[in-house]
């Protein structure tokens, strides 16, 4: 059964760093193109980041320089750390897989995610 | 960056009712569409990918179609359990972007 699970969010200041993980089970995180999706409260989904399966990585233009997005295939965990937080950065954030699809080869939309979790940023 | 933009924020509909949310996007992006349906607290779930095709589980009253900029989700007779928000994604390319959601309530 496939599983993501995240950590690692909380309270933090602005200009301040948090990194969450992703714990995956049910398959091999290196095998696949992952992301993390966030959600502000009361507000809809944007897409942060993705690290493709060779190993490259993409990031939105609103947080790019500040977040990294990695992955431990030992773990088969995935991470997003987060430097120079601003508040507009407040959301739940989730971890999500691609759905590939064996009859084309291509990648379509998030088939699994993760719960969430919370990050707040305020002083 | 392409834009997706959802017909209404919010859709007032009764259980058997028919529903239909519109996506649209600001340059063509073929069928490169998927639909997501969230419930409050929970993560999205998808629902139709390649603009048209169901994902595995989802319920048959569920379809999609469209091509290029213009995009339909359809529930042909609206269950207790789809008040829910839906979401729109294109992902020809990155940013992955979504539309701002349509919330379906009941009437």
């Amino acid at each position: 059964e496939v599983q993501l699970v995240e950590s690692g969010g909380g309270l933090i200041q602005p200009g301040g760093s948090l990194r969450l993980s992703c714990v995956a089970s049910g398959f091999t995180v290196s095998n696949r193109y992952m992301s993390w999706v966030r959600q502000a409260p009361g507000k809809g989904l944007e897409w942060v980041s993705v690290i493709r399966s060779v190993g490259t990585t993409a990031h939105a233009d609103s947080v790019k320089g500040r977040f990294t997005i990695s992955r431990d295939n030992s773990r088969n965990t995935l991470y997003l750390q987060m430097n120079s937080l601003r508040a507009e950065d407040t959301a739940v954030y989730y971890c999500a897989r691609e759905l590939f699809d064996r009859e084309d080869g291509y990648n379509h939309g998030f088939d699994y995610w993760g719960q969430g979790v919370l990050v707040t940023v305020s002083s | 960056d392409i834009q997706m933009t959802q017909s209404a924020p919010t859709l007032s509909a009764s259980v058997g009712d028919r529903v239909t949310i519109t996506c649209r996007a600001s340059q063509t992006i073929s069928d490169w569409l998927a639909w997501y349906q969230q419930k409050p607290g929970k993560a999205p779930n998808l629902l139709i990918y390649k603009a048209s095709t169901l994902e595995s589980g989802v319920p048959s009253r569920f379809s999609g179609s469209g091509y290029g900029t213009e995009f339909t989700l359809t529930i042909s007779s609206l269950q207790p359990d789809d008040f829910a928000t839906y979401y729109c994604q294109k992902y020809d390319s990155y940013p992955w972007t979504f539309g701002q959601g349509t919330k379906v309530e009941i009437k």
